[in-house]
């Protein structure tokens, strides 16, 4: 039972340009939406959160978008630079029980070329 | 750098061995997660503890065991080794469970298990 979806594998986009990268979740009971992203060899770094309250939070160029109606997240990057290409893992922290365990997608790679 | 340690970063063992994972948390994060990530897949929560103790559990295998020792370092044990569980083995720690925002979570580099 995947709760976290990203549909898409891969995505490749020009430098300068606006990467999106899109998430799905299917339970209502999450609290947080988070971002993180991931070079080969390393783990996981934070990137960016969202309340379940809240419809939009930005970071310089990175902002994440939330539409709780159609149960859907998207991280965009502007402008995009070579060094954001990574493995985007969005992740989603319930809202129930004292832990703030994270409920990983598939991840998305992202390729942005010079 | 997170300030999260694992040992070992590459471990190759024989089916129906046992092994320990080690992680060291950041200085001060009392909460530390143990995540397992297979092939084209995301990553998997296995087990959470908080300040030693067991505070959550996701899809551990019973082979598997973890701790959280008094110095808050923590290990994971995996015992009668398949194949299948050759995987990337991260540990994450966070302050703790805080409520009113987002408990962000720092990564170790990961241990990469292989099993033959």
């Amino acid at each position: 039972d995947q709760q976290v979806k990203q549909n898409s594998p891969s995505l490749s986009v020009q430098e300068g340009r606006i990467s999106i990268l899109n998430c799905d979740y299917t339970n209502s009971m999450f609290d947080y939406f988070l971002w993180y992203k991931k070079y080969p060899a390393e783990g996981p770094t934070f990137l960016i959160s969202i309340s379940s309250i809240k419809d939009k939070n930005e970071d310089g160029r990175f902002t994440v978008f939330l539409n709780k109606s159609a149960k859907h997240l998207s991280l965009h990057i502007v402008p995009s630079q070579p060094g954001d290409s990574a493995v985007y893992f969005c992740a989603a922290q319930p809202r129930s029980g004292n832990t703030g365990k994270l409920i990983f997608g598939q991840g998305t790679t992202l390729q942005v070329k010079p | 750098d997170s300030g999260v340690t694992q040992t070992p970063k590459h471990l190759i063992t024989a089916t129906g061995q046992r092994v320990t994972l080690r992680c060291s948390p950041r200085s001060g994060d009392l909460s530390v997660y143990w995540y397992q990530q297979s092939l084209d897949q995301g990553l998997q929560f296995l087990i959470q503890y908080y300040n030693g103790e067991e505070r959550a559990k996701g899809n551990i295998l019973e082979r598997f065991s973890a701790q959280q020792f008094p110095d808050l370092h923590s290990e994971l044990n995996l015992s009668s080794l398949e194949l299948g569980d050759s995987a990337l083995y991260f540990c994450a720690s966070s302050v703790g469970t805080v409520r009113g925002r987002a408990e962000t979570q720092y990564f170790g580099p990961g241990t990469r298990l292989l099993v033959l």
